[in-house]
């Protein structure tokens, strides 16, 4: 059974820290792992990640995927209040596209 | 403006009574999908669809049925609602060859 396990499951931080969220899988025929973001309403696209030891960024936002360990970390550097949400992690695989499992969601939580 | 919509956004409902759901994908997408989202198990997949008539279970797929009859809409039934489906609901879509998948704003269903 394909599993996805994220951690912490929730993170409490202040203005202006650096936060690492966790992304461990376990998939038949592995193809890409996804990081979304969802605040009160649908999941938003952040990273697709399919080749080992690429880092993606976009902003104060990057991704990273190591595919001899089975995980991914996201971070988040310079945090701010906007960017308080759950944090989604996916992995897609198996022999046909259009199936996603999700990982539980990391809440964080950012003070002023 | 390219979106997934979904119908109703809120949803009370008693025990036995027949309830769809609809979605609506305007991107042309081959690939929809319907999850639930429940506190501490994050986004599971009920049933997925890679085509019109061609649709797949999730992991969750007990006390739902779907249909693709249109490629742009793929409706949830739920024949018979329980309190356990009391839920949130998202419909997502994504292209032929992708991972990358779009998310409806979500609904609400709440089972009496």
């Amino acid at each position: 059974e394909d599993k996805v396990v994220q951690s912490p499951l929730s993170l409490v931080v202040h203005e202006g820290d650096t936060v690492t969220l966790n992304c461990s899988y376990e998939v038949t025929n592995f193809r890409s792992l996804l990081w979304y973001k969802q605040e009160k309403k649908a999941p938003t696209f952040l990273f697709m990640l399919t080749s080992s030891g690429i880092e993606k960024k976009s902003g104060r936002l990057s991704s990273i995927l190591d595919k001899k360990e089975l995980f991914s970390i996201l971070n988040i550097t310079a945090t701010q209040t906007g960017d308080s949400a759950i944090y989604l992690c996916a992995a897609a695989g198996g022999t046909s596209y259009g199936k996603l499992t999700f990982g539980q969601g990391t809440i964080l939580t950012v003070h002023p | 403006e390219a979106q997934v919509t979904q119908n109703p956004r809120y949803l009370i409902t008693v025990t036995g009574k027949k309830l769809t759901v609809t979605c609506s994908q305007n991107m042309n997408h081959e690939y929809m999908s319907w999850y639930r989202q429940d506190p501490g198990l994050g986004l599971r997949q009920i049933y997925y669809s890679m085509n019109v008539e061609v649709t797949d279970k999730g992991d969750v797929p007990e006390g739902y049925k779907v249909s693709r009859k249109e490629k742009r809409n793929f409706p949830l039934i739920l024949e018979s609602p329980s309190p356990n489906q009391t839920s949130l609901y998202f419909c997502a879509s994504s292209l032929m060859g992708t991972d990358t998948q779009y998310f409806g704003p979500g609904t609400r269903l709440t089972v009496l």
